[in-house]
C-alpha cells in the first residue's frame, strides 16, 4: 500500500512568510507524528496526533508553529513568519496504534528560509 | 547532555567489512529501540526494532542492546555499497509518544 507522502518536496521562502507544509498518513494509521531534521541535530520532535485526543504539541519550538489533523487523517504543519533557523528537513510520521508502535516517515519536506 | 548520543562519523569502510555503529542514551526509562536506515534526500526506514537486552539477528544486520550501560550498537556484516547511508539509532519509553533519536552515523561502504 501506499506510504506516507508528504508536499511539496522542497520550499524556499523569504523570511516573515508563512509556509504551510502538509502530511498523508499511512490509511488507518491513528498515530501522526511531525519532525524537523537539522543539519548536525538529527531528528527533533515537534508534535504528535493520537486519533481524537489532544496533540501532543510539546516539541513545538515556538508559537509560531503550528499543527492540525483534520479527520483524523491529513495533518498540516504551519510556520508562519518564517525565520532563517527554521529552514530544515521536516519529517511526517505515522503508526498504526502510537506509542512503541513502529513509525513510518515520509520522505520529507525541505525548508530553505532566505 | 542530550538523551541520545551519536558518533556522527563520517565513516568510511571498504566493502565486505564488518561496520559497528553506537549509541548511548541517558534516560532509563527507554525501553524500546530502533535502528532506522536514510539514504540521502529520503525518510528513514526502519531496520530493526528491540525492546530486550540483548542480540537480534536479521539477515546481514545484528542489533545489540545493553540496558545496564544504557548502550545500543548496530553490526553490518559483509558490508555493501548499498549500505551507504546516515544511520539513525531511536528510542522509546513505554506510553511515551515520540522517538527520540541520535544524530546519525554517515555511513559510505567503498568498492
Amino acid at each position: 500500500g501506499a506510504g506516507v507522502s508528504q508536499s511539496p518536496s522542497n520550499k524556499v521562502t523569504e523570511k516573515g512568510k508563512d509556509v504551510e507544509l502538509r502530511c498523508d498518513p499511512i490509511s488507518g494509521h491513528t498515530a501522526l507524528y511531525w519532525y524537523r531534521q537539522s543539519l548536525g541535530q538529527g531528528l527533533e520532535f515537534l508534535i504528535y496526533f493520537q486519533g481524537n485526543s489532544a496533540p501532543d504539541k510539546s516539541g513545538l519550538p515556538s508559537d509560531r508553529f503550528s499543527a492540525e489533523r483534520t479527520g483524523g487523517s491529513v495533518s498540516t504543519l504551519t510556520i508562519q513568519r518564517t525565520q532563517q533557523e527554521d529552514s530544515a528537513v521536516y519529517l511526517c510520521a505515522s503508526s498504526a496504534n502510537g506509542g512503541e508502535e513502529t513509525q513510518y516517515f515520509g520522505p520529507g519536506t525541505r525548508l530553505l528560509v532566505l | 547532555q542530550k538523551e541520545v548520543e551519536q558518533d556522527p562519523g563520517p565513516l568510511s569502510v571498504p566493502e565486505g567489512a564488518i561496520v559497528s555503529l553506537n549509541c548511548t542514551y541517558s534516560n532509563s526509562a527507554f525501553q524500546y529501540f530502533m535502528w532506522y536506515r536514510q539514504y540521502s534526500r529520503k525518510g528513514p526506514e526502519l531496520l530493526m526494532y528491540t525492546y530486550s537486552s540483548g542480540n537480534k539477528e536479521d539477515g546481514r544486520f545484528t542489533a545489540q542492546v545493553d540496558k545496564s550501560s544504557k548502550y545500543i550498537s548496530l553490526f553490518i556484516r559483509d558490508s555493501q555499497p548499498s549500505d551507504s547511508a546516515t544511520y539513525l539509532c531511536a528510542m522509546i519509553g513505554a506510553g511515551a509518544n515520540n522517538l527520540f533519536f541520535g544524530t546519525g552515523t554517515r555511513l559510505t561502504v567503498i568498492p
